[in-house]
C-alpha cells in the first residue's frame, strides 16, 4: 500500500526565498506530524495536526515557519525568507490518530539554503 | 518536557555478534517507546515498539526491554548482519501528542 510521500525530495534555494514543502499522509490517517533533522542530528518536533487543526505550534523555530493542512489530508510546511540555518531534512509522519499510535515516516525533503 | 538520552552515539560490532543501544527518559508519564532504523537518504522506519505495561518484547532478532522504575529502555539486536548497519533512534511519547527522539546511534556491522 502507499506510504507517506513528500515532495520535492530535494530543494536548493537562495537565502531570502520562500519554500513550500508538501506531505501526503497515509490514506485515512487523521494525525500528521512535521519534524526537522539537521545533519547528523536527531529529529526535532515542529508541529502536529489532528485533522486540519494544529493545537501545538510550539516547536516551530520562528515565525518564518508556518504549516497548514486541508481536507484532513495534504499538509504544506512553508518557510519564508529562508536562512542558511534552515538547511536540513524535513520529515513528515502520519498516524491513525493523535495519541499512543505508531507514526509512519515519509522519505523527507532535503533542503539546502545557499 | 520530556528529554531522551541515547548511548552510544556510534557502535561497531562484528557480524554475528550482538548490539545493544540504551536510552533514558525523564518524564515518568511517557508510555510508548518506539525504535526507528534510518538508512542513508531514507526516512526513519519503525522496527519495534513497546508500551509501558510491558517489560520486554521480541521480534525475531530484535528485542526491546523497558524498566519504568529506572526510566530506561534498550534495543537488543542478536546475530547481527551487514544489513543491520544504519542509524537507530529511540523515542518516547510525551503527553500523548508527540515523539521526543534520542540523538541516534550509528551502528556498523563489520564482516
Amino acid at each position: 500500500g502507499a506510504g507517506v510521500s513528500q515532495s520535492p525530495s530535494n530543494k536548493v534555494t537562495e537565502k531570502g526565498k520562500d519554500v513550500e514543502l508538501r506531505c501526503d499522509p497515509i490514506s485515512g490517517h487523521t494525525a500528521l506530524y512535521w519534524y526537522r533533522q539537521s545533519l547528523g542530528q536527531g529529529l526535532e518536533f515542529l508541529i502536529y495536526f489532528q485533522g486540519n487543526s494544529a493545537p501545538d505550534k510550539s516547536g516551530l523555530p520562528s515565525d518564518r515557519f508556518s504549516a497548514e493542512r486541508t481536507g484532513g489530508s495534504v499538509s504544506t510546511l512553508t518557510i519564508q525568507r529562508t536562512q542558511q540555518e534552515d538547511s536540513a531534512v524535513y520529515l513528515c509522519a502520519s498516524s491513525g490518530y493523535v495519541g499512543v499510535e505508531t507514526q509512519y515516516f515519509g522519505p523527507g525533503t532535503r533542503l539546502l539554503v545557499l | 518536557g520530556e528529554n531522551v538520552e541515547q548511548h552510544p552515539s556510534t557502535l561497531s560490532v562484528q557480524e554475528g555478534d550482538s548490539a545493544v543501544i540504551k536510552c533514558t527518559y525523564s518524564d515518568s508519564a511517557s508510555n510508548y517507546f518506539p525504535w526507528y532504523k534510518q538508512e542513508l537518504g531514507k526516512g526513519p522506519q519503525l522496527i519495534i515498539d513497546i508500551r509501558s505495561n510491558v517489560g520486554e518484547k521480541k521480534d525475531q532478532r530484535i528485542a526491546v526491554t523497558l524498566n519504568k522504575t529506572a526510566k530506561h529502555f534498550s534495543l537488543h539486536i542478536t546475530e547481527t548482519q551487514p544489513e543491520d548497519s544504519a542509524v537507530y533512534f529511540c523515542a518516547a511519547f510525551q503527553g500523548a501528542q508527540k515523539l521526543v527522539f534520542g540523538q541516534g546511534t550509528r551502528l556498523t556491522i563489520n564482516p
